[in-house]
């Protein structure tokens, strides 16, 4: 199967502050993307789909960038309960999701 | 939207004993769920694809006589730990495919821990 990877992190933020994170894919032929969000113990639950045209949802901002093969996902303003494992979903086409390892986010006071 | 379920969220089991977690689509037909298991602080872990009506597809290293699916319809897929023991001690997690979109809607997980 092909490779999903994101940088584990922990990213430690102050409240307030812009974080990014990148989640490149290896399969050029991957057809959707998502952003998953997990909290600790839970199960993951969807964040937002990524769209070719780039979305926005409230303070996240998602982008798919299909030359360099990699999508984004921007969170502006931190909160506190944003704290979270966030994993980069990729979908090749033969419904079988590819999950990236996930990336930490610590947002502090 | 989509609703997933999974049950039981909870267990605790003797060592060489059978637990079976089930994972239902609510809303939807699913005719392929997959089973994950998490230890902690680890990233999801793809066991196996569970197709309605065929044999699941299990990943390297799943031992398929030890973890088995059935998906006899297109709600309900079952993932039975047989003679666990300490080191199945996990998190597991199921999700169904929304046809066309992609998304994959997941089960509340089930928290096993075998003594």
């Amino acid at each position: 199967r092909k490779e999903v990877e994101q940088d584990p992190g922990p990213f430690n933020v102050p409240e307030g502050a812009t974080v990014a994170f990148n989640c490149t894919y290896s399969n050029s032929a991957s057809q959707s993307f998502f952003w998953y969000r997990q909290d600790c113990r839970k199960e993951p639950k969807l964040l937002m789909s990524v769209y070719s045209s780039g979305n926005e949802d409230g303070r996240f901002t998602a982008q798919l960038n299909r030359a360099s093969q990699y999508i984004s996902l921007l969170i502006r303003d931190s909160k506190l309960s944003d704290s979270a494992t966030y994993l980069c979903v990729v979908n090749e086409g033969s419904y079988i999701p590819t999950f990236g390892r996930g990336t930490s986010l610590i947002v502090h006071p | 939207g989509a609703v997933v379920s999974q049950h039981p969220s909870r267990v605790i089991c003797k060592s060489g004993t059978s637990v079976k977690i089930e994972c239902r689509s609510l809303d939807f037909q699913a005719t392929t769920m997959f089973w994950y298991r998490q230890f902690p602080k680890q990233s999801l872990m793809l066991m196996a694809t569970s197709n309605e009506g065929s044999k699941a597809t299990y990943e390297q290293g799943v031992e398929k006589d030890k973890f088995l699916i059935n998906h006899a319809s297109l709600t309900l897929s079952t993932l039975t730990v047989t003679s666990a023991h300490p080191e199945d001690s996990s998190f597991y997690i199921c999700s169904a495919l929304a046809g066309g979109t992609g998304e994959l809607f997941f089960g509340e997980g089930s928290r096993l821990t075998v003594l």
